[in-house]
C-alpha cells in the first residue's frame, strides 16, 4: 500500500525566504504526482502536476521536482510571501489505480 | 469555467438522520472521488467511481453510501450508521484539464468542500 510522508509538518519563515517542502512515497510505480494548496476551511487547489516521465515543473515562484527512483518530490517556493501561508499537500496515485494517496501536509506560515 | 461544485457549504445533521452531500462536475471526467478530512489529519478516501453506474469502497466506507447515475453527479449520503460524521468532506474528479490555460494534462480537481456537523 502506498504511503506518503511530508516533512516538515509545520514551517514558519520570514517573508522573502526561499523554502523547500519535502514529500516521500514508498511505491515508485506512480502515474503522476500532484502538489496542492489548502487554505483553512477551503478545498484543495492544484499547484503543480508532474507526470512520471518528467523531472520537474515550474509555475511562477513554485518549482516541483520528482525523483521516482528515490521516491521523493520537493516543492521549492522562491521569495515567500504572507499570501503563501497555507497547508501544502502532495498526493500520488499508485500505478493505474488513480486513487490518490495524500501526505498529511506541511502547514506553512510566512511572517510579514 | 469548468469545475466541481459541492453543496451545501455547511450542513448540520441531527442524531439518527441521513444527509446527502451534492457533488457536480462539468469537466467531462469519468472518475470521481469522495474524501473525508478531520482536523490535523490527512485526507481519507470514502468512495470512488471510475465510470457511470459503478463505484468502489475506499478506506473508510462504513456508514456512507454513494450513487453514480450520471457522469456529472456523485452524491454522498452519510447514514445514521456513521457514528462520527463531523468532518470536512471533499469531492474530486480525475481527467483532462487545462494546465496554465494552454497545456492539456491529466490530474485531479477538487471542490470547495462541505463541512458537516452533528448537532
Amino acid at each position: 500500500k502506498q504511503e506518503v510522508t511530508q516533512i516538515p509538518a509545520a514551517l514558519s519563515v520570514p517573508e522573502g525566504e526561499n523554502l523547500v517542502l519535502n514529500c516521500s512515497f514508498t511505491d515508485s510505480a506512480i502515474y503522476n504526482l500532484q502538489w496542492f494548496r489548502q487554505d483553512p476551511g477551503k478545498g484543495l487547489t492544484s499547484l503543480l502536476l508532474i507526470q512520471s516521465s518528467q523531472r520537474e515543473q515550474t509555475s511562477g515562484r513554485l518549482n516541483a521536482s520528482l525523483d521516482k527512483s528515490s521516491g521523493r518530490s520537493t516543492l521549492y517556493i522562491a521569495a515567500s510571501q504572507p499570501g503563501d501561508s497555507a497547508t501544502y499537500l502532495c498526493a500520488v496515485p499508485p500505478g493505474s489505480a488513480r486513487q490518490l494517496t495524500f501526505g498529511s501536509g506541511t502547514q506553512l506560515t510566512v511572517l510579514p | 469555467d469548468g469545475g466541481i461544485t459541492q453543496s451545501p457549504k455547511y450542513l448540520f445533521r441531527k442524531e439518527g438522520q441521513n444527509v446527502t452531500l451534492s457533488c457536480e462536475q462539468n469537466l467531462n471526467h469519468d472518475a470521481m472521488y469522495w474524501y473525508r478530512q478531520d482536523p490535523g489529519q490527512g485526507l481519507r478516501l470514502i468512495y470512488y467511481s471510475q465510470i457511470v453506474n459503478d463505484f468502489q469502497k475506499g478506506d473508510i466506507a462504513e456508514g456512507y453510501s454513494v450513487s453514480r447515475e450520471k457522469k456529472e453527479s456523485f452524491p454522498l449520503t452519510v447514514t445514521s450508521a456513521q457514528k462520527n460524521p463531523t468532518a470536512f468532506y471533499l469531492c474530486a474528479s480525475f481527467g483532462e484539464y487545462m494546465y496554465r490555460d494552454s497545456v492539456s494534462n491529466y490530474g485531479y480537481t477538487f471542490g470547495s468542500g462541505t463541512r458537516l456537523t452533528v448537532v
